[in-house]
């Protein structure tokens, strides 16, 4: 069993819905959650950082962490074809190294 | 904030050539940078921790003599690819977190495309 698990997708969404992903993790160690987005031949973005549970929120963007469930959620309203990318979501252990998920393809049709 | 420079983005070069990678933190002082490998359609994967003024540690199964990492400075880290086949063509990554104390997340350069003919 991998320490992080994400669905690589394909999801395809209508322009303007709302996006849903997410990944389960096993190492209840984890105290950082990191989104990343990474359009084709470059490199990764930083979306969103978490310390611990609890909802973030930036512009368009929302992500959640419940640790009691080890599981994490990156919510995406009003998707645009520009969100069309691959994400990836990251954890670490303070001082540790990151983790990746497998990352989701996202494709946004106009 | 927080930009990582990377050079070349993309690079070609015969088989049996050394490659250098340049990794720089440009508005940040940076003690710890990070190595990753990207295969098509698969995510990244942890080559080395390269830490300023000492030497990388590298994960398990990755060649040091293969890929030298030279963190000189606290603003650039290199990754050079001695005597490269084939088999290194790949999309290589570099990150690095700013700040000290407090956890930072890794911000990321955007790669360099190494073909080997």
């Amino acid at each position: 069993q991998k320490e992080v698990e994400q669905d690589p997708g394909p999801l395809s969404v209508p322009e303007g819905a709302i996006v849903s992903l997410n990944c389960t993790y096993s190492n209840s160690a984890f105290q950082y959650f990191m989104w990343y987005r990474q359009y084709s031949r470059k490199g990764p973005e930083l979306l969103m950082y978490t310390y611990s549970s609890g909802n973030k929120e930036d512009g368009r963007f929302t992500a959640q962490v419940d640790k009691s469930s080890k599981y994490i959620s990156l919510f995406i309203r009003d998707s645009q074809p520009s969100d069309s990318a691959t994400y990836l979501c990251a954890m670490s252990a303070y001082g540790n190294k990151l983790v990746f998920g497998a990352g989701t393809i996202l494709r946004v049709k106009s | 904030g927080a930009v990582v420079s990377q050079h070349p983005s993309w690079v070609i070069c015969k088989s049996g050539t050394s490659v250098k990678i340049e990794c720089r933190s440009l508005d940040f002082q940076a003690t710890t940078m990070f190595w990753y490998r990207q295969f098509p359609k698969q995510s990244l994967m942890l080559m080395a921790t390269s830490n300023e003024g000492s030497k990388a540690t590298y994960e398990q199964g990755v060649e040091k003599d293969k890929f030298l990492i030279n963190h000189a400075s606290l603003t650039l880290s290199t990754l050079t690819v001695t005597s490269a086949h084939p088999e290194d063509s790949s999309f290589y990554i570099c990150s690095a977190s700013p700040g000290q104390g407090a956890y930072q997340p890794q911000h990321f350069g955007d790669g360099t495309r190494l073909s080997i003919l």
